[in-house]
């Protein structure tokens, strides 16, 4: 069945410095990946979407990079600010199916 | 305003009752979902629907019931079946047309039952 892992531990990052979450997935191979951020007891906001032939995606301070040979998407927050501090989850969006989230916690 | 509302926030029921939570969007969107969430879980969906008076289950439809009716609502109900109904339920809408695939989430139900 599809499978798609993210961290579960936190990531403390101090405030400037880059964030990097991992996501990855097995027994598929999607066409697209999404990312969203979701704050606490709130529903998921959209941030991104790339497609299996696009390396690397940009949206001001975020980088998304999608390796369909390592089943692997890498999520970047730029310049992290405190205001970044929320639970980002990676989707298939083929499959509707989404990860669990990896929390990021940008200290001033 | 444009969005997709649900109501209530929070919910609260006795084991053996059915519940239903609602959901509605002004988006004008064709397609629009369920999903559930647990502590320290990621999303899982529930039931879809991709068109009015057409719906297909998720990975976790056992204990759940949807109709869509009309294609602005798409209410979620909670049966007694439901082994553990106690969970954070989050609807979502989507242009099937879109080339982001986004989806709009609602802000969530909370349902407790004890």
């Amino acid at each position: 069945s599809q499978k798609i892992e993210q961290n579960s531990e936190a990531l403390n990052i101090q405030e400037g410095k880059t964030a990097t979450l991992t996501c990855n997935y097995t027994n598929y191979s999607p066409a697209y990946l999404q990312w969203y951020r979701q704050d606490p007891g709130r529903g998921p906001v959209f941030l991104l979407l790339i497609r299996e032939n696009e390396k690397e995606k940009r949206k001001e301070r975020l980088k998304v990079t999608f390796d369909t040979t390592l089943k692997q998407s890498l999520f970047h927050i730029t310049a992290s600010q405190p205001a970044d501090s929320a639970t980002y989850l990676c989707a298939l969006v083929n499959r509707l199916a989404f990860g669990k989230g990896n929390q990021v916690v940008v200290i001033p | 305003d444009g969005g997709i509302t649900q109501s209530p926030k929070y919910l609260f029921r006795k084991e053996g009752q059915n519940v239903t939570l609602s959901c509605e969007q002004n988006l004008n969107h064709d397609a629009m979902y369920w999903y559930r969430q647990d502590p320290g879980q990621g999303l899982r969906l529930i039931y879809y629907s991709q068109i009015v008076n057409d719906f297909q289950k998720g990975d976790i439809a056992e204990g759940y019931s949807v109709s869509r009716e009309k294609k602005e609502s798409f209410p979620l109900t909670v049966t007694s079946a439901q082994k553990n109904p106690t969970a954070f339920y989050l609807c979502a809408s989507s242009r099937t047309s879109s080339s982001s695939y986004e989806q709009y989430f609602g802000p969530g139900t909370r349902l407790t039952v004890t």
